[in-house]
């Protein structure tokens, strides 16, 4: 069964903070996704990678980085936390494999800063 | 610029009422148009994927169909475990990324 798995589903820190988010796949799936989702905006991508070590921006990628050393697992990095980022995260993954490239998603990490 | 509309934002049901749900779409190359449901605090799950007009796929309660330029999600006598949020996504080309919708909130009250 597909399975996405995120590291925290609450996490609270400060304006400042470095921000860690971590969302590991057992699928073998080589796309893996970050969006964020705020009421009346609906999901907004902001970085995607095909490929271990490789990513590319999505469409609000400002305030925000990504790493892929393995092929399970992407993480989002939010280098100074600030109060706009304050948002549930999700994770997805995909593979170009299946017809549809379907992306399956992680329950979601709510993020608050203070 | 590519566009993913749904209507209505929120739609009430009592519990039995069939009703449809509607994404209309404006993208070029379409590869793909996806439903999920997403319960609140959750993440989206995936439930069907179409590929052409006059496609149909069914599970459940749930029917989607497919034409050139709208989607519609069919709920059969709903119960209150219908209760979700509806989102509609498309992929266009050989792109990776999906476009979302924002959205139909769907109430069934018992």
């Amino acid at each position: 069964d597909v399975k996405v798995t995120q590291s925290s589903r609450y996490l609270v820190k400060r304006t400042g903070e470095k921000v860690f988010l971590e969302c590991v796949q057992d699928m073998d799936h080589e796309n893996m996704f970050w969006y964020r989702q705020d009421p009346g905006l609906g999901l907004r991508l902001i970085y995607f990678s095909y490929d271990v070590k490789m990513k590319e921006k999505g469409d609000i990628p400002e305030g925000y980085s990504v790493s892929r050393e393995k092929k399970e697992r992407f993480s989002l990095i939010l280098e100074s936390a600030s109060t706009n980022q304050t948002s549930m995260y999700l994770c997805a993954s995909s593979t170009p494999r299946a017809k549809g490239n379907e992306q399956f998603f992680g329950p979601g990490t709510r993020l608050t800063v203070l | 610029e590519d566009q993913v509309t749904q209507s209505p934002e929120a739609l009430r049901l009592q519990e039995g009422e069939s009703s449809s749900l509607n994404c209309s779409y404006t993208v070029s190359g379409l590869r793909g148009l996806f439903w999920y449901r997403q319960d609140p605090g959750k993440g989206p799950e995936f439930l069907f994927t179409l590929y052409s007009a006059g496609e149909e796929k069914e599970k459940e309660r749930l029917k989607a169909t497919l034409t050139k330029k709208e989607s519609f999600l069919h709920i059969t006598a709903p119960k209150p475990e219908d209760s979700a949020t509806y989102l509609c996504a498309v992929r266009i080309s050989n792109d990776y990324k999906l476009s979302f919708g924002a959205g139909t909130t769907v109430t069934v009250r018992a």
